[in-house]
């Protein structure tokens, strides 16, 4: 069974475009994160939900819109994409976030990899 | 603020020889500590993480890293290297603000 799925696994798009990459976790899980590797495999954290509530915003443009249905699903939705949006996009969830969460493990999906041309 | 940094971007080793892949971090309180290993056009797997117990902490794949406060350090070592181990690994620290601070990643490279 997979525990974080993401969906597509790969999505190549147009500047000016949106798109939508969805994530699901069947962990039973309260926390769930988006983060951004570059080209250079660097790994940033963009999002964190708790319980369908964000709880880490970092200094992303708002282009970028997290959306938490259930606490089992964490979309990420880009508008107007740019040529520096490419990347691989993880999804990941835990089961707390927080400073309560800080001797949990994160469990990863298997990425998401954007290319706008 | 906490931080961490791997010290080599690329390791090559050969199989059956040992592994060490260098973290240091930058903490003011005691750290929670983790070692991440993505393998190419993977997710990333949890090998270990250092929670303020026993210093040295065993992972999977015959994985281990010590925990030294004299030194900032949270190396990863292997006795054997397999081919399978070649991947990149993440060294990770946990903020206070509730986030994973990542390090640059080493790209593991094993040669037959």
């Amino acid at each position: 069974d997979t525990a974080v799925s993401q969906t597509p696994k790969y999505l190549v798009t147009q500047m000016g475009n949106d798109k939508s990459i969805k994530c699901e976790q069947n962990l039973g899980h309260d926390t769930m994160y988006w983060y951004k590797q570059d080209s250079k495999k660097f790994l940033k954290i963009m999002f964190s939900y708790n319980n369908k509530e964000l709880i880490i915003n970092e200094t992303v443009p708002n282009r970028f819109s997290p959306k938490s249905p259930d606490k089992a699903h964490l979309n990420l939705h880009i508008n107007s994409l740019e040529l520096g949006d490419s990347a691989v996009y993880f999804c990941a969830s835990s089961p707390l976030g927080g400073l309560a969460g800080v001797n949990n493990e994160q469990f990863f999906g298997p990425g998401t990899r954007l290319t706008v041309l | 603020a906490q931080s961490v940094t791997q010290l080599d971007s690329h390791v090559s080793v050969s199989e059956g020889t040992p592994v060490l892949l260098r973290c240091n971090y930058s903490s003011s309180y005691s750290p929670s500590l983790f070692w991440y290993v993505q393998h190419p056009n993977k997710g990333l797997q949890l090998l270990l993480k250092y929670t303020s117990a026993a210093t040295l902490v065993k992972g999977i794949n015959g994985f281990e890293a010590e925990f030294k406060k004299s030194e900032t350090s949270f190396h990863l070592t292997k006795p054997s290297a397999h081919m399978s181990d070649a991947a990149e690994y993440f060294c990770v620290v946990y903020n206070q603000g509730g986030k994973l601070i990542f390090g640059q990643g080493t790209e593991l490279s094993v040669k037959p």
